[in-house]
């Protein structure tokens, strides 16, 4: 079945470094979605990527589509306080439900 | 505007007892309903979703059920609860199976 790997697990910065999340699919994607949930909270939905080789901004964030459609990743530059979180990334196939992967957990070095 | 409520925030029940979580979505009609359930510090497990009144698909087997019905009511129940069951319940809706899923504020669900 379709699966969504995503890498690191956790990663550790300092406040201004940047900071990259990767999600890797097992079959070819219609879109992926990024979403962000803060501690304690629900998943906020950040943004979609459907064409291949997408790339979008928002702000410092920037988020990528592969050129097969099967892998993404989303970087951030000079991380803040606010950034703290767990970014998730969710593939889908066709009219399938979305596939989503473990979370990337960023946390700001004291 | 569309909004999503969920409730109750927290609940704390014995082993073996029954369980209601309920979710309303409000602002939009025929929305897909979704329960998901996340254990701490995990990722989403999808248990149950809905693209329309009674229509109910579980992805996982377990001792929960779902039950929408009204158009913009999703209902997870259980008859007995487990220690297995101990999360956070998510309700999430969205217009359609292919755009994106917005979410309530969870339940966290703490069996004793």
């Amino acid at each position: 079945g379709q699966q969504v790997m995503q890498i690191p697990q956790y990663q550790h910065v300092q406040e201004g470094e940047d900071f990259t999340t990767y999600c890797n699919s097992s079959t070819t994607l219609s879109n992926i979605q990024w979403y962000k949930q803060r501690p304690g909270g629900h998943p906020v939905f950040l943004i979609q990527l459907v064409k291949s080789g997408e790339v979008k901004k928002q702000k410092r964030l920037t988020f990528q589509f592969g050129e097969a459609k099967k892998n993404s990743s989303l970087h951030i530059t000079a991380t803040q306080t606010t950034d703290v979180g767990t970014y998730f990334c969710a593939g889908q196939e066709s009219n399938y439900q979305l596939i989503w992967g473990a979370g990337t957990k960023l946390i700001i070095k004291p | 505007s569309q909004t999503i409520h969920q409730w109750p925030a927290t609940l704390v029940q014995p082993v073996g007892s029954p369980l209601s979580l309920e979710c309303t979505v409000e602002g939009t009609s025929n929305p897909n309903l979704y329960w998901y359930r996340q254990a701490a510090g995990r990722g989403l497990q999808l248990l149950f979703y809905s693209v329309g009144i009674g229509q109910i698909s579980s992805e996982v087997p377990q001792n929960l059920s779902a039950s929408r019905p009204q158009d913009r009511q999703f209902i997870l129940s259980s008859k007995k609860l487990l220690l297995s069951d101990s999360g956070f319940y998510l309700c999430a809706w969205s217009p359609s199976s292919i755009q994106p899923q917005h979410f309530g504020d969870g339940t966290r669900l703490s069996i004793l």
